[in-house]
């Protein structure tokens, strides 16, 4: 069954180093997201992205975010500087065609900065 | 503001009785639902989801849910748990107040449940 990944499973870095978080979604889904889990807290969305463009993105994700698809495969996140608020679980998830609504998750990459 | 609720942080319930955890939502419009499960160090797995039709809808693992527009409410059931079932479960609503290609899902703060044997 296709999934979704996420590479690395667990990055550290130090305050204002820039991280770059990968994801390769399943293939023929079109829709792709970027949430965020603090710990002990609720997932919270980041942004959205369809046809090689943001299609909507939350007060979270301000000008120290930005998504990319490179490639025809991988979807990344990346953060220029980052700050202790940053440290959280990253989920990458996709979708598919218009009527398809289910969102299918990749398995996190956990981010701490130190 | 379009709102998920889960009223229980946890729910503990013994391996073969029935469990049932709570969701109610707040949103404009017709609601788009679904129930995802977390297993410790895992990523959100999909369970479920109402989009129309059947108020009762059934999905993984043995798992439903009931679909009640009067309540606002979207509790997910099983009705023998079993040890395995023991993650963190949670509710969240498709973003419908904006048109077009925004997906957004809103969620709920989880709900813990525990199946002991």
């Amino acid at each position: 069954e296709p999934e979704v990944t996420q590479t690395p499973s667990h990055q550290v870095t130090q305050m204002g180093q820039e991280v770059i978080l990968r994801c390769v979604p399943i293939s023929n889904h079109l829709y792709f997201y970027w949430y965020r889990q603090i710990l002990g807290q609720k997932v919270e969305f980041l942004v959205s992205f369809y046809n090689n463009e943001i299609s909507e993105k939350s007060e979270i994700f301000d000008d120290q975010f930005s998504v990319e698809r490179p490639d025809g495969s991988n979807f990344t996140l990346k953060i220029r500087s980052t700050k202790l608020e940053d440290s959280a679980m990253y989920f990458c998830a996709s979708s598919g065609q218009v009527k398809t609504y289910e969102q299918y998750f990749g398995p996190g990459t956990r981010l701490t900065v130190t | 503001a379009q709102s998920v609720a889960q009223p229980e942080d946890q729910v503990n319930v013994a391996e073969g009785n029935p469990l049932t955890v709570k969701c109610t939502y707040s949103v404009s419009g017709n609601p788009y639902l679904f129930w995802y499960v977390q297993y410790p160090n895992r990523g959100l797995q999909f369970l479920l989801k109402y989009i129309t039709g059947d108020n009762l809808v059934k999905g993984s693992y043995g798992f439903e849910a009931e679909f009640n527009k009067s309540q606002t409410s979207f509790h997910l059931k099983k009705p023998s748990a079993l040890v395995s079932d023991s993650a963190l479960y949670f509710c969240a609503v498709r973003d419908i107040l904006n048109a077009g290609n925004n997906r957004k899902l809103i969620w709920g703060l989880g709900t813990s449940l525990a199946v002991n044997p």
